[in-house]
């Protein structure tokens, strides 16, 4: 078993849906990381959290360190929010665990 | 730079071939990190520099992988007699800091293809 499970793997959306994606974690971390990898590879930091919920624009993310679980949240989705998403656990100073990913795709 | 500049971004070596790729992060950053993300996989954790020491090289799948950072900025990942499992995305990273609590910066990668 991974230690670091996303769900969906895959996703697909129509414009304007609100959608959420899962991790769930089997270590004890000290926060987490939502990255977001287009097609070409560059991956780029969307948040780090330790506790609680935080918001950018359009993008929540939310994590419960006692049920091992964080959500990231994308209200009224738009084709340009297509991209990997990956769930990354920081379980000492320097050490991400990654989740494979889950893959959206919204339609227009 | 702006960002942590990976190059090459595509590369294709024959079976047996020695490869070398580039990091350059950001300036002024002492953490730097090599990842390694096959296809359809998240990236998994090669070594790990803070500053020109290489703290930790646990992930490195190989005696056959290398990697460097001799003054401190610029590393070089180095993958000898290449072997058609090494393809893969290379990823490398970079922090201010010498934890990862904090904002984590990602190169584009670089894409290597053994045939």
């Amino acid at each position: 078993k991974n230690e670091v499970e996303q769900s969906p793997q895959n996703l697909t959306a129509q414009e304007g849906e609100f959608i959420t994606i899962n991790c769930s974690y089997s270590v004890g971390i000290s926060a987490l990381h939502w990255l977001q990898q287009h097609p070409g590879g560059g991956i780029v930091s969307l948040f780090m959290l330790s506790s609680g919920k935080k918001k950018h624009g359009r993008l929540i993310a939310t994590i419960n360190i006692q049920e091992k679980h964080s959500s990231l949240h994308i209200t009224a989705s738009h084709p340009r929010d297509s991209a990997v998403y990956i769930c990354a656990v920081i379980r000492s100073n320097y050490k991400l665990t990654f989740g494979k990913g889950t893959l959206l795709t919204v339609n227009p | 730079g702006a960002g942590v500049s990976q190059s090459p971004r595509y590369k294709v070596a024959k079976r047996g071939q020695d490869v070398a790729l580039r990091c350059d992060p950001i300036s002024g950053h002492v953490s730097l990190f090599w990842y390694q993300q096959a296809l359809g996989q998240g990236p998994e954790f090669l070594t790990y520099f803070q500053n020109e020491a290489q703290l930790d090289k646990s992930g490195l799948p190989s005696d056959r992988f290398f990697a460097e950072r001799p003054e401190g900025s610029v590393s070089t990942l180095k993958i000898q007699r290449t072997q058609q499992e090494d393809s893969a995305v290379y990823l490398c990273a970079s922090s201010l800091n010498t934890q990862v609590v904090g904002e984590l910066f990602f190169g584009e990668g670089s894409r290597l293809t053994v045939l």
